[in-house]
This record gives structure tokens, C-alpha cells and sequence, in this order.
């Protein structure tokens, strides 16, 4: 069964500082995808980022990208320049690439603070 | 950009009685909807995978006639928690896989029931 793991419940940073969360996950599939979603108090969740196991490039949305290092299933999200509106439970999550299989596995998420 | 919208966004009801949550995808067909339920300061637990025009598949340890799912239409899913009690008091949410291309998933905006 895929896993996804993020180690760390809490994070903060302070405003204009770079932050990066961690996610690791296990799977013995090679074509999947992985994104990071963010869900700020109105628990809305949101896209931030999504990665393809083929690409080698890391992805980058902005102020958000990723380390995506396949052999060593990590996928870090890195933001840059926080603001204050970036505060939100970040999710890391994990889908396989089969037609049917189509669901997201999510990590148990990293709290983002960003101080002034 | 995709939308789908979900009702109620709370609702409390008293033990015993059912409730019924839906989400409607605004302006795409939703072919697959997933229902996840989140419990505070907690991840996202995939209940089920609605299919339109067919049966749902129950992740395991869901009970499936205490959270009846109905995907009708290619643009409505509802998930109905019967009988409910007070350990049904969570945070519900719906989302829909975006076309054939992996762009995402996109989310409603959540349902809090509480059963007193």
C-alpha cells in the first residue's frame, strides 16, 4: 500500500524568510503523481503544486517549487518569500497513474505558521 | 477553473435522524467523485469512490449503509449519513478529478456536521 509521511506537524517562518516542508512516500509504482494542497482555515483546499514521476525537472508554481527526488521518494515543497496569507495546513499527496486507481493518498499534514 | 460546490456547508442534527450532503460540479462533468471525512487537526481519510451510474466502492472499515452515497448525474454526488450519532459529528468533503488530464483534483468547500 502507498504512504505518504510528513515529519513535521508544525512549521514556522517568518515573513519574506523561505520555509521548506518535508514528505517522503513509499510505493513500488514508477508513473505516479504527487501534489502539495493547502488548506487554509476556511479549509478550502487548494492546489499549490503537482509534480509528474517522469519529469526529472522540479516543478515550480511561482514562490512554491519542489525537490522531487525520485530515487529517494521525497518531495519537499519549498515557498519562498512567505506571506502572511501562506499560513495553512499543507497536505502532501500521492496518486498513481492507473485509469481506475485514481485516488489521492494525503500525509497528515505540516501546520504552517508565518510570523511578522 | 472547476468548481464544485458543496451543501450545507454546516448542518446539525439531532441523533437518529439522517442527513444528506451534495456536491454539484458547476461547470464540468464529474465522472468520479471522492468523499473524504477529516476529524480535527487531522488528515483526509477517503470514505468512498462514487462512480455516475454506478455502484460505490467503500475504502475499508466504512460501513456502507451508514454513509450512502448516490452519484446520480454526471454533475451530482450525494453522501447521506444515516442514523447518525454523535461519533458522525466530522468534517465531510467531496472532490472530483479534473477531465482526463492529471491537472488535480478540485475540492468543495466542506460540510461540519455535528450530531447532538
Amino acid at each position: 500500500a502507498q504512504t505518504v509521511t510528513q515529519s513535521q506537524p508544525e512549521m514556522s517562518v517568518q515573513e519574506a524568510e523561505t520555509v521548506t516542508l518535508s514528505c517522503t512516500y513509499d510505493t513500488s509504482e514508477s508513473d505516479y503523481y504527487l501534489f502539495w494542497y493547502k488548506q487554509p482555515p476556511s479549509r478550502q483546499m487548494i492546489l499549490v503544486i503537482r509534480q509528474e514521476a517522469y519529469k526529472q525537472q522540479n516543478a515550480t508554481e511561482n514562490r512554491f517549487s519542489v525537490n522531487f527526488q525520485k530515487a529517494a521518494k521525497s518531495f519537499s515543497l519549498k515557498i519562498s518569500d512567505s506571506q502572511l496569507g501562506d499560513a495553512a495546513m499543507y497536505f502532501c499527496a500521492y496518486r498513481v497513474n492507473t485509469g481506475t486507481a485514481s485516488k489521492l493518498t494525503f500525509g497528515t499534514g505540516t501546520r504552517l505558521q508565518v510570523t511578522l | 477553473g472547476a468548481v464544485v460546490s458543496q451543501h450545507p456547508s454546516w448542518v446539525i442534527c439531532k441523533s437518529g435522524t439522517s442527513v444528506k450532503i451534495e456536491c454539484r460540479s458547476l461547470d464540468f462533468q464529474a465522472t468520479t467523485m471522492f468523499w473524504y471525512r477529516q476529524f480535527p487537526k487531522q488528515s483526509l481519510m477517503l470514505m468512498a469512490t462514487s462512480n455516475e451510474g454506478s455502484k460505490a466502492t467503500y475504502e475499508q472499515g466504512v460501513e456502507k449503509d451508514k454513509f450512502l452515497i448516490n452519484h446520480a448525474s454526471l454533475t451530482l454526488s450525494t453522501l447521506t449519513v444515516t442514523s447518525a450519532h454523535p461519533e458522525d459529528s466530522s468534517f465531510y468533503i467531496c472532490s472530483a478529478r479534473i477531465g482526463r488530464a492529471n491537472y488535480g483534483y478540485t475540492f468543495g468547500s466542506g460540510t461540519r456536521l455535528t450530531v447532538v
